[in-house]
């Protein structure tokens, strides 16, 4: 299977700073890397994702960066707000058709106003 | 659009009792995910299924089975319930392309007490 590592696993940021989430994934051929965002009580939603043949994808405030050959990605949170708080999980895929998803330990991110 | 659906949403039931917990994949998605997610926990990985076979398996307790019937519908049965299974378990899919984007139910938070 495959191993998420996931830092820092809290995150308190003033209203406006960035946020650096980062995770490390052991098995090499996963090759699709999504974040979800959960808040308090609700499912987890993807807010960005990235395969393997590009190196960085940005979507307004966010952006994820993955370097296949130290197996990390990281992602970017610029201008945050206070609705940013949650807890954000990044996710490697594994398994017979490369779809299953391992979840990292999350990061709890607090946006102070 | 039709998201995943899962029922009931609310479970409680006592020690050494049985639960089976329903999800509808989104139409024509064929691949089947579920998550147990503790208190504070990221979600682990439990079992899917793919054109309805078990396709992976991870850290599910031999009490529990899940099958995927020939809707795509699955079902988790959960015997011998313990204190420790109250938690929340979460259904997603994905479609037929390797390595999408799995979309979550909102989750069956069961309670044994």
């Amino acid at each position: 299977g495959e191993n998420v590592e996931q830092h820092p696993s809290t995150l308190s940021v003033q209203e406006g700073d960035s946020a650096v989430i980062k995770c490390t994934y052991s098995d090499s051929a996963s090759n699709y890397f999504p974040w979800y965002k959960q808040e308090l009580g609700k499912r987890p939603q993807l807010i960005i994702d990235i395969r393997s043949n590009v190196g960085e994808k940005k979507d307004q405030r966010i952006a994820v960066t993955l370097n296949k050959t130290a197996k990390h990605f990281s992602l970017h949170i610029t201008e945050t707000q206070p609705e940013d708080s949650a807890v954000y999980f990044c996710a490697a895929s594994w398994g017979n058709a490369g779809n299953m998803l391992t979840f990292g330990g999350g990061t709890r991110l607090m946006v102070k106003p | 659009a039709a998201g995943v659906i899962q029922s009931p949403r609310h479970l409680i039931k006592e020690k050494r009792e049985t639960a089976t917990l329903k999800c509808y994949p989104i139409p024509r998605h064929d691949t089947v995910y579920w998550y147990q997610q503790g208190p504070g926990q990221d979600p682990q990985f439990l079992i899917s299924f793919y054109e309805k076979m078990q396709s992976d398996k991870g850290s599910i307790p031999d009490r529990f089975s899940a099958q995927q019937f020939s809707d795509y519908h699955s079902e988790l049965n959960m015997s011998s319930l313990e204190l420790g299974d109250s938690a929340l378990y979460f259904c997603a899919s994905s479609g037929r392309i390797a390595v999408s984007e799995a979309f979550f139910g909102q989750g069956t938070r069961l309670t044994v007490v």
